[in-house]
């Protein structure tokens, strides 16, 4: 398996576009999970689903966001409008269960820089 | 309040010697904690997970150990190598609630040759 796979590595845009980023969770894998890293505040979630439902997104900082699961190999995380303090490094997981008995699997990441 | 706070946060050492990563936490009620290394540009993966019956455990030169009634776990990196340079973030698991992973912001460590 090719692991989580997210796009792009890297997006620069203005401020107010959208922003869709892309992931890929591992097959078999029944939990997604998208979170948010930066330098002040380390990973914080963002909202999870489970069997492309969304358990939970209280993370989700405000209506400027939203996540959906379409289907079990795919999830899009959109920004609308980007603002600069929405720079920061996205990371989707993956994980066979909730309590993710292995760990959650990381993706590389979507390095988000809005100017 | 569900925390966790890591120390130092960051660090640097020198290629072949040991080191020491502390976490604290709050969390209650426990389940379980887990470290997490993280290499430059690349998302975390995951290094041991201690649970609450669990003292220590070792992955390779990783050691963890864990003092549930202090609230205190530590990552010791034995003979370091310059691959070990990376940020290492411990994450702890509550029993309850629907958002229940508390993470900590990491230790940087840097090995130099």
């Amino acid at each position: 398996d090719a692991g989580v796979i997210q796009s792009p590595r890297h997006e620069v845009t203005e401020m107010g576009q959208e922003v869709t980023l892309r992931c890929k969770p591992i097959s078999g894998h029944d939990y997604l999970f998208w979170y948010r890293q930066t330098m002040m505040r380390g990973l914080e979630l963002l909202i999870y689903f489970n069997n492309n439902v969304p358990i939970d997104d209280s993370g989700m900082p405000e209506d400027r966001f939203s996540a959906k699961m379409p289907n079990a190999s795919f999830s899009t995380l959109k920004i609308q409008p980007s603002e600069p303090r929405d720079s920061a490094v996205y990371f989707c997981a993956s994980s066979l269960g909730a309590a993710g008995g292995d760990g959650y699997t990381f993706g590389s990441g979507t390095r988000l820089t809005v100017v | 309040k569900n925390q966790v706070e890591q120390s130092p946060q960051s660090l640097i050492i020198l290629e072949g010697k040991n080191c020491t990563l502390q976490c604290n936490y709050t969390v209650s009620p426990f389940s379980n904690l887990r470290w997490y290394k993280q290499d430059t540009g690349r998302g975390p993966v995951s290094l041991t997970i201690m649970t609450f019956s669990e003292n220590t455990k070792s992955n390779g030169r990783y050691t963890a150990t864990l003092d549930a009634d202090t609230k205190q776990s530590s990552l010791h990196i034995t003979a370091s190598q310059l691959s070990d340079s990376a940020s290492y973030i411990c994450v702890v698991r509550a029993q309850t609630g629907a958002n229940n992973l508390f993470f900590g912001t990491g230790t940087r460590l840097t090995v130099i040759p």
